[in-house]
C-alpha cells in the first residue's frame, strides 16, 4: 500500500524567504509524486510531478520539487516567498505506470506568508 | 489537458435529500475517480468508475450511500444519498491522463455541498 506523509500541519515563512514544504513517501512499485495547491474556496491545481524522468522537477509559479529514492522524499521548495503562495499544499502518490491513477494524498499543509 | 467539468459547483441541501453531482470531461479516459475532501482535510478516495462495470469503493464507503454511474468514457455522476451534516463536503472528480502531459492526474474543480 502506497502512503504520503507531509510533515508540519502549518508552515509559515516571511516574504522573500525560503519556502520549504516536506513529503515523504512509502511505495512498494516505483511512484509517481504529485504536489497539488489549494488556494481558499478553490480546488485542486496541479503543481509539479514526478514521474521517473528527472529527479529535479520544476513546476509553476517558481516551485520545483527533488524526488530523492535513498530517502523517499519529494520536498517542495521556493527560492523567495510571494503572498500569493500562501495556500494548502497536498503531496501525493500514484501507482500510474500500473493501470490505476487513484491518488493517495497527505495530510496537507497550510502555508502561511508573514509580510 | 484534460478539463474537467462538475456540477454543481455549490449547492446547500436539507437533511435526508440526495444530490447527484455530475462530470464531464472533455476527452474519453478509462477511469474515473471521485474524492471527498471534508472542511479542513485532506482528500480521500471515495471510488473508481469503470466504464461498464460497478464502481470500486474504498474502505469506509458504501454504494447505497454513494452510487455512481459511468454510462460512457467521458461522463459519470456521484450520487449522496440520504444526506446529514457530516456530508458536507467538497466532492471532487478526477481524470489520469497518459498521453497528452506524459501520465498527469487532474481534478475538476469540485462541488461544495453544504447539508443544514
Amino acid at each position: 500500500a502506497q502512503s504520503v506523509t507531509q510533515l508540519g500541519s502549518h508552515v509559515s515563512v516571511s516574504e522573500g524567504a525560503l519556502v520549504l514544504l516536506r513529503c515523504n513517501y512509502s511505495s512498494s512499485v516505483p511512484p509517481y509524486l504529485f504536489w497539488y495547491v489549494q488556494y481558499p474556496n478553490q480546488g485542486l491545481q496541479l503543481l509539479l510531478k514526478y514521474t521517473s524522468a528527472a529527479t529535479l522537477v520544476k513546476g509553476i509559479n517558481g516551485f520545483e520539487a527533488e524526488f530523492k529514492k535513498s530517502e523517499t522524499s519529494f520536498h517542495l521548495t521556493k527560492p523567495s516567498a510571494h503572498m500569493s503562495d500562501a495556500a494548502e499544499y497536498f503531496c501525493a502518490v500514484s501507482d500510474f505506470d500500473f493501470g490505476n491513477e487513484k491518488l493517495t494524498f497527505g495530510t496537507g499543509t497550510r502555508l502561511t506568508i508573514i509580510p | 489537458s484534460a478539463v474537467i467539468s462538475q456540477k454543481p459547483s455549490r449547492d446547500i441541501c436539507q437533511r435526508g435529500t440526495s444530490l447527484t453531482i455530475q462530470c464531464q470531461v472533455d476527452s474519453q479516459v478509462t477511469m474515473m475517480f471521485w474524492y471527498r475532501q471534508q472542511p479542513g482535510q485532506s482528500l480521500t478516495l471515495i471510488a473508481t468508475a469503470n466504464q461498464g462495470s460497478e464502481a470500486t469503493y474504498e474502505s469506509g464507503f458504501v454504494i447505497d450511500k454513494f452510487p455512481i454511474s459511468r454510462p460512457n468514457l467521458t461522463f459519470s455522476t456521484l450520487t449522496v444519498s440520504n444526506m446529514s451534516p457530516e456530508d458536507s463536503s467538497i466532492y471532487l472528480c478526477s481524470v489520469g491522463d497518459r498521453v497528452s502531459s506524459g501520465n498527469t492526474i487532474y481534478f475538476g474543480e469540485g462541488s461544495w455541498l453544504t447539508v443544514v
